[in-house]
């Protein structure tokens, strides 16, 4: 199976400074990668598809990027709302797998 | 509007078995596959497997097989997830997701499943 590895674990950023999540993959998920918001007590929330195609409602700070095995998540001016754990997915075959996640948290 | 509406919380002890339900709505049931994905305290999302509620067709995790069947209704548009011989490492909570074409745009409210003595 494909190994997803997100960096870093844990980002500290400020309200209002762009913020860049990394994911990588063990082999090449062509652009089959989405990403997902968590926050506590709820359902993972789509963000990202297609490597960098925006889920309907999802505010333009959010962008993704990349292809292959090295994908970017950036969200361009950290709302307080933002701060939540963020998973990267593969979906370029069966099984479909996380990244172990990164939590952006309040600098 | 598309739902995926989930059972209760449960509370199990080890060796037993869970069945978590999941009933859709807002969408023609058979046109989408589901999968079933668990997040144990603290921990990432691990995805379980899937279903066709076509045909009925499963895959599961390679971690899973052997322990896990997911089934379905069409008649009341529900997918069923059964997990047994639990263990204390079973205890997560778990979510049902639609797949659509790549991803999850719709998730249950998810499942807490407790597995303790």
């Amino acid at each position: 199976e494909i190994v997803m590895t997100q960096s870093p674990a844990t980002l500290s950023v400020s309200p209002g400074e762009r913020a860049t999540l990394s994911c990588r993959a063990s082999q090449n998920v062509h652009s089959n990668l989405a990403w997902y918001q968590q926050k506590p007590g709820q359902a993972p929330r789509l963000l990202i598809y297609s490597a960098s195609t925006r889920a309907t409602g999802i505010p333009a700070r959010f962008s993704g990027s990349g292809s292959g095995t090295e994908f970017t998540l950036t969200i361009s001016s950290l709302q307080s709302e933002d701060f939540a754990v963020y998973y990267c997915q593969h979906c370029n075959n069966w099984p479909w797998t996380f990244g172990q996640g990164t939590k952006v948290e309040i600098k | 509007q598309v739902q995926l509406v989930q059972s209760g919380a449960e509370v199990k002890k080890p060796g037993a078995s869970v069945k978590v339900s999941c009933k859709a709505s807002g969408y023609t049931f058979t046109s989408y596959y589901m999968d079933w994905v668990r997040q144990a305290p603290g921990q990432g999302l691990e995805w379980m497997g899937m279903i066709t509620p076509s045909g009925g067709s499963t895959s599961y995790a390679q971690k899973f097989q052997g322990r896990v069947t997911m089934t379905k209704d069409t008649s009341t548009s529900t997918v069923y997830m059964e997990l047994r011989s639990l263990r204390s490492e079973d205890t997560a909570v778990y979510y049902c997701a639609r797949v659509d074409g790549g991803r999850y745009h719709y998730w249950g409210q998810g499942t807490l499943v407790t597995v303790s003595s």
